[in-house]
């Protein structure tokens, strides 16, 4: 595709509610983020797919916070049992390469509101 | 513990004017640093890459340094123009993905 693509754009859920947003990179990438942000902070680093291997999850809050990329495209960034603080703007970023210098490509992220 | 800090939460200056952006890291040894811009309501957008071994790098109106001993990187934005308005970011490379700084948020008017 011609960027990456996130769905849905806004999701609103009832604390307790299970969701799952999506991420399509740019076709061909190797490598896939998922980044958590605040409001008014910079991106914090949740996940690390290279192809379909998840080579860091550090970054994930809780066991309640689960990503996949069964094909090395399309990932899934789920959240069960959501609460409040899970409110925030979930961006999904890929790169060419499994490299370190390689810039990154964001997609406009999730805006998740946990009510 | 490991931290990007960037110098201020916002900055405004005067159109024409240049801008200096700082970012500092503490517990990082990292390869490369990137700055990217973000605006309201989008993903941020890369800018900049530049690598250890080099002091400076230029693209038109932008220049970054890096300085491995100070732990810092420096931004640097010449003859402003008010669509220079939005947060800038730094980032670090660091196992293979990248940590960001909170961002400066940079408005220039008119």
């Amino acid at each position: 595709g011609a960027g990456v693509s996130q769905s849905p754009r806004y999701k609103v859920a009832k604390r307790g509610q299970d969701v799952a947003l999506r991420c399509d990179p740019i076709s061909g990438h190797v490598s896939l983020f998922w980044y958590q942000q605040a409001l008014g902070q910079g991106p914090e680093f949740l996940t690390y797919f290279q192809n379909e291997a998840q080579l860091d999850k550090s970054g994930l809050p809780s066991d309640r916070f689960f990503a996949e990329r069964p094909e090395g495209s399309v990932s899934t960034l789920k959240i069960q049992r959501t609460q409040k603080e899970d409110s925030a703007v979930y961006l999904c970023a890929s790169s060419s390469s499994g490299l370190s210098n390689e810039k990154l490509f964001f997609g406009s992220g999730t805006q998740l509101s946990v009510l | 513990s490991q931290k990007i800090e960037q110098n201020s939460e916002a900055l405004n200056i005067q159109e024409g004017k240049t801008a200096t952006l700082t970012c500092n890291y503490t517990n990082y040894s990292p390869a490369y640093l990137q700055w990217y811009r973000q605006d309201p309501g989008r993903g941020p957008v890369f800018l900049l890459l530049i690598r250890e071994n080099e002091k400076e790098k230029r693209k038109e109106r932008l220049k970054v340094t890096f300085d491995t001993t100070l732990k810092q990187s420096l931004f640097h934005i010449t003859a402003s123009q008010p669509a220079d308005s939005a947060t800038y970011l730094c980032a670090l490379d660091h196992n293979n993905d990248m940590r960001f700084g909170a961002g400066t948020r940079l408005t220039v008017k008119p």
